[in-house]
């Protein structure tokens, strides 16, 4: 899988749109973007995934670049519960297609 | 989303003893589910893949004997850490995935945290 590079860190007050980078310059035609968050102590909770496309949910919203070498992740209106380690991870769909994660960037809501 | 459940959330057992947890996708079939391990301040790593009916395939480094996975149904693959050690200790998340091509995605489980005394 390719692999996706993130900045350690990042903050944001309360109520204002937090926008997380991910860069994936080595991404394959076919390979999806996925974002994941994991706050303290849980498993992983799934946020959205694009192709090419942007990407809208309820949660967030996913803005990967024309050339899909890198995308961002937006959450409009930050709380202080969107606070977690958020995960970049481009994948293949299908069953034998692992999740790899890294590091990730860890999202401080401030009040 | 697709709701995943683990069991027990967490468990402490004495050394040399083994432990089984549970991992349930609630709302869906799962073909396919994955165990995951995460030590303190690290990230997810990948154990094993699972799919119904037939044996899991383990990530390099990972004992097969002492990691035993069974996924007997398309909504239960269970994990059984087999003459648990203290360094065994950790937090084991499963994930479970929904089949659609494009939109196929894994859940994850809540985690269950195992200490070995």
């Amino acid at each position: 899988d390719a692999k996706t590079t993130q900045p350690p860190s990042m903050d944001c007050a309360e109520g204002r749109a937090a926008n997380l980078p991910c860069n994936h310059s080595t991404i394959s035609g076919n390979e999806y973007v996925y974002w994941y968050r994991q706050i303290h102590s849980q498993g992983p909770q799934y946020i959205i995934h694009g192709l090419k496309n942007n990407e809208t949910n309820e949660m967030a919203s996913l803005i990967i670049t024309e050339d899909r070498k890198s995308s961002t992740l937006i959450l409009p209106h930050a709380t202080l519960r969107d606070t977690a380690v958020y995960y970049c991870i481009v994948r293949y769909t299908g069953a034998n297609s692992k999740l790899t994660f890294g590091k990730g960037i860890t999202l401080s809501v401030r009040p | 989303g697709a709701v995943v459940s683990q069991h027990p959330s967490w468990v402490i057992c004495k050394s040399g003893t083994s432990v089984k947890i549970e991992c349930r996708s609630l709302d869906f079939q799962a073909t396919t589910m994955f165990w995951y391990r995460q030590f303190p301040k690290q990230s997810l790593m990948l154990m094993a893949t699972s799919n119904e009916g037939s044996k899991a395939t383990y990530e390099q480094g990972v004992e097969k004997d002492k990691f035993l996975i069974n996924h007997a149904s398309l909504t239960l693959s269970t994990l059984t850490v087999t003459s648990a050690h203290p360094e065994d200790s950790s937090f084991y998340i499963c994930s479970a995935l929904t089949s659609g091509g494009a939109k196929d995605t894994q859940y994850f489980g809540p985690g269950t945290r195992l200490t070995v005394l």
